[in-house]
């Protein structure tokens, strides 16, 4: 079965510092995705970044970029220049591809940005 | 088009009462999906159709829960003798044949007193 775990419950930063989300994950599967999943307080879940298995090179979106350590099973997330809106909760995600569809969560990190 | 929609956004109800809520996925999505969430967790699949065949139901779906999407578009979720750990955030997503990306309606979130 797979899971996804993320250590770090809570974090808090201020504004325009990078943070780094940390995210591992254990499965038997050679084909996967990797998404980190931003909740806001309130509002609906959006994603933020994903990661195909296959690729080497590291997913980014604008200030938003990932390590991705395949043999490690590590995937976390960089934030760079914090802003007040990247407030909220980070779920770091799985799912298999050609098996079945069901995103496998992590509990998430609260992330807080502080003026 | 505007997402994935749900409703109602609230429901308060008894312990024991029935509780219907529907998802209306993003048009031509033939994925659709049900999560739970309850307070400091991640979502928790619950069951998800490809267009109107349910494909897979978690463990987590009792027999008190039922999920339809009888025409392929929209789903309804149903519980039956609601109890206080149905207490939670129930989160639909849709995602279209071609993508695993799964998009996120604003969640139901349920109360039983």
């Amino acid at each position: 079965a797979q899971t996804v775990t993320q250590s770090q419950p809570e974090m808090s930063v201020q504004e325009a510092e990078t943070v780094t989300l940390s995210c591992t994950y254990d499965t038997s599967e050679n084909n996967y995705y990797l998404f980190w999943y931003k909740q806001p307080p309130s509002r609906q879940m959006i994603l933020v970044i994903r990661q195909e298995a296959y690729k080497q090179q590291n997913a980014t979106e604008n200030r938003f970029s990932v390590n991705f350590q395949k043999a490690a099973k590590s995937f976390s997330l960089k934030i760079s220049d914090s802003q007040l809106g990247d407030t909220a909760m980070y779920f770091c995600a799985f799912i298999a591809m050609n098996r079945d569809d069901k995103i496998i969560f992590g509990k998430g990190t609260r992330l807080h940005i502080l003026p | 088009d505007t997402g994935v929609s749900q409703n109602p956004r609230h429901k308060i109800t008894k312990r024991g009462q029935n509780v219907t809520f529907r998802c209306d996925p993003i048009s031509e999505h033939n994925r659709l999906y049900w999560y739970r969430q309850t307070l400091g967790q991640g979502p928790e699949f619950l069951t998800y159709f490809q267009n109107e065949a349910q494909l897979e139901k978690s463990r987590l779906l009792s027999d008190r829960f039922s999920a339809e999407r009888p025409k392929g578009s929209f789903s309804t979720l149903e519980i039956q003798r609601t109890e206080q750990g149905d207490s939670a955030m129930y989160l639909c997503a849709s995602s279209p044949r071609d993508r695993n990306e799964q998009f996120f309606g604003p969640g139901t979130r349920l109360t039983v007193l």
